[in-house]
């Protein structure tokens, strides 16, 4: 069974542009949560979706969006970009929010030049 | 606040010998941990959990101790392999949702040939 599909794998944009990521869960979970890793602050939480509606969201300034389709595949959009933006993504999917764990995408690598 | 920490960032082991990764967590209410290996390059890959009602679990090569009175965790790998190299993060989770879990910062597990 395929596992976590994130795509691009690699991005690269400038200060002020915007970007969406893309998620395919593994087939059958529909519980899709998103966060950001950086060498300073490690893994933080952005977003978690379930059945096209977003359950919690971390605390991340509105930039920060998401969502989630009805084949459970999900985007995540950040607007007007910033150098601190710059982080690998990671999405993660479960079958519903109480399964655990979740399993990892390989992430999107964004740098902001 | 609360939080998941490791005692070492790194750490250096011989192939062939066992490894001990520890993580220490605050959150009493805490009742699911898992660990997690991070490779180069690749998102996080689940290895093992354990619950609150449990003090050892046992996978292939691994181990996972839970020690609730000092509120410890600990991975051993037996018999360490080139393979083992990566990064490994320990998470608590206190509710059955994504947005609550917290993950440690990781230990970066190096091996010696």
């Amino acid at each position: 069974k395929a596992g976590v599909t994130q795509t691009p794998r690699y991005l690269i944009k400038t200060r002020g542009q915007q970007v969406t990521l893309s998620c395919s869960p593994i087939s059958g979970h529909r519980s899709v949560s998103w966060y950001q890793q950086t060498p300073g602050q490690g893994l933080q939480f952005l977003f978690e979706y379930f059945s096209e509606t977003q359950r919690n969201k971390g605390n991340f300034p509105g930039r920060f969006s998401g969502r989630q389709f009805s084949n459970s595949r999900s985007e995540m959009n950040v607007s007007t970009l910033e150098l601190g933006d710059s982080a690998l993504y990671l999405c993660a999917s479960s079958l519903t929010p109480q399964d655990q764990p979740q399993h990892f995408g390989d992430g999107t690598r964004l740098s902001i030049l | 606040g609360e939080s998941v920490g490791l005692h070492l960032p790194t750490l250096s082991v011989q192939e062939g010998d066992n490894s001990i990764i520890n993580c220490a967590y605050s959150n009493s209410a805490s009742d699911y941990f898992i660990w997690y290996k991070q490779e180069s390059g690749k998102g996080p890959q689940f290895i093992i959990d354990i619950r609150s009602n449990m003090d050892k679990r046992q996978g292939q090569r691994v181990t996972v101790l839970l020690n609730k009175t000092v509120k410890h965790l600990s991975l051993q790998i037996a018999a360490t392999q080139p393979g083992d190299s990566a990064v490994y993060f320990c998470a608590e989770s206190p509710g059955s949702s994504a947005s609550k879990i917290i993950f440690g910062s990781g230990t970066r597990l190096s091996i010696r040939p």
